[in-house]
């Protein structure tokens, strides 16, 4: 079946230490790809996205993604990470560019130790 | 501010009863979503809008109806709830359908007993 998967529910980063998200995706074509995050009661704000292109993207917050086609993932990435990063991490994809809706990964909570 | 507008915040509702939430946005946008998120589910989607006048379903749509009431308005409703349908619902919206960065509400909070 077409999914999305992040494997990681759950990651523990030390502060000033660096994060890999990943996410994993089984759909034919190249999707486009998101990372969303979520801070406990909010609401999702978007980090990055993909299209095409240059397969290393930057987003807010100095968070990037690496798409790789042929492992079929979109990891997310941060060089150090702070306090206010801990929140819930989504993976997304709109499957075909055809029109079709964001389906989402189920998440990994990151927490952040000092 | 422009945005995507939720109602209400929270509601609490006894099995069997009926309720719709709102959803509106000011930013003239074609496309209208709307989700539920559970604990270790991440975010479903229940059904879409890609247009004015046009609505499909998504990945769990059984026990909701939706309406587009006009390109502002996207409306769901719970014709008799259940407790599986407790939940938090976020209600999102996009220019164009594909090309999707979406905005989102601040969310919807449904207990059902």
């Amino acid at each position: 079946a077409q999914s999305v998967t992040q494997p990681d529910i759950h990651i523990t980063v030390s502060e000033g230490a660096s994060l890999e998200l990943r996410c994993n995706y089984s759909y034919g074509a190249t999707p486009y790809l998101f990372w969303y995050v979520q801070s406990p009661g909010q609401g999702l704000q978007l980090l990055l996205k993909y299209f095409s292109g240059d397969t290393l993207v930057q987003g807010i917050k100095g968070f990037e993604a690496e798409f790789k086609r042929s492992q079929s993932s979109f990891n997310l990435r941060k060089p150090s990470v702070h306090w206010s990063d801990a929140a819930e991490y989504f993976c997304a994809v709109v499957p075909t560019r055809a029109g079709t809706a964001l389906i989402f990964g189920k998440g990994t909570t990151l927490s952040v130790s000092s | 501010n422009a945005g995507v507008t939720q109602t209400p915040k929270f509601q609490v509702l006894k099995t069997g009863q009926s309720m719709t939430l709102q959803c509106a946005q000011d930013m003239n946008h074609n496309s209208m979503y709307w989700y539920r998120q559970d604990p270790g589910m991440g975010l479903r989607l229940i059904y879409y809008s890609a247009s004015e006048g046009t609505t499909d379903k998504g990945e769990v749509p059984n026990g909701y109806n939706v309406s587009r009431l006009n390109k502002r308005e996207f409306s769901l409703r719970l014709e008799s709830a259940a407790p599986s349908q407790t939940s938090v619902y976020f209600c999102a919206s996009t220019q164009v359908s594909g090309a999707n960065v979406l905005t989102f509400g601040a969310g919807s909070r449904l207990t059902v007993l």
